[in-house]
């Protein structure tokens, strides 16, 4: 297996565009997290799915950020408009169970960059 | 929810030395203590993990320690080497549905 493949490794754009972020997870897995790391923050969970369901949006920021996962081999995290803050690095995660209790697989992550 | 604090933010040894990182947690139903390991410009890592039911840990030259009445936990490596530089984070779950929460990471550097 490849791994947690996210697409693209880097995105630059400009302040008010839209910004998404893709996911495949690996095969077999039933658990997803999308991750947004900085200096300042370090590593925060933005919304977890469980068997293609979002269980915890909590830490979504706001409603310029929504995320998907229309199946278990695809998950996309949409930011509209993108604004300078939202410059981070994005991860995406899988794991075989349900929640935070066995090892998390960690893509490569996306470094995004609003001007 | 859960909240880690991860201590020190980092930390500078001499190659064969050893280094310890601590970490406490807020929520005495977490059951499961993971350690990821960044290397730069890379993804997080798990390098050994822990559950509640194990007092200690260990992997070669890592260990993890964990006190559930203090509830702290802490990662233990011995004779250190270069490679080892990186920042390491620890976590906590409670299982079930509920998610990690990371603790703010510990920027590792072992000097040759």
């Amino acid at each position: 297996d490849a791994g947690v493949i996210q697409s693209p490794r880097h995105e630059v754009t400009e302040m008010g565009q839209e910004v998404t972020l893709r996911c495949k997870p690996i095969s077999g897995h039933n658990s997803l997290f999308w991750y947004r790391q900085t200096m300042m923050r370090g590593l925060e969970l933005l919304i977890y799915f469980n068997n293609n369901v979002p269980i915890d949006d909590s830490g979504m920021p706001e409603d310029r950020f929504s995320a998907k996962m229309p199946n278990a081999s695809f998950s996309t995290l949409k930011i509209q408009p993108s604004e300078p803050r939202d410059s981070a690095v994005y991860f995406c995660a899988s794991s075989v169970a349900a929640g935070g209790d066995t090892e998390a697989f960690f893509g490569q992550g996306t470094r995004l960059t609003v001007v | 929810g859960e909240n880690v604090e991860q201590h020190p933010s980092t930390l500078s040894v001499q190659e064969g030395d050893s280094a310890v990182i601590k970490c406490t947690y807020s929520d005495s139903a977490s059951n499961y203590f993971p350690w990821y390991k960044q290397e730069l410009g890379k993804r997080p890592q798990l390098i050994i993990d822990i559950r509640s039911n194990v007092g200690e840990k260990k992997d070669q030259r890592i260990a993890v320690t964990l006190n559930k009445t203090a509830k702290h936990f802490s990662l233990h490596i011995t004779e250190t080497q270069p490679e080892d530089s990186a920042v390491y984070f620890c976590a906590a779950s409670s299982g079930g549905y509920s998610t990690l929460t990371f603790g703010k990471g510990t920027m590792l550097l072992v000097s040759p």
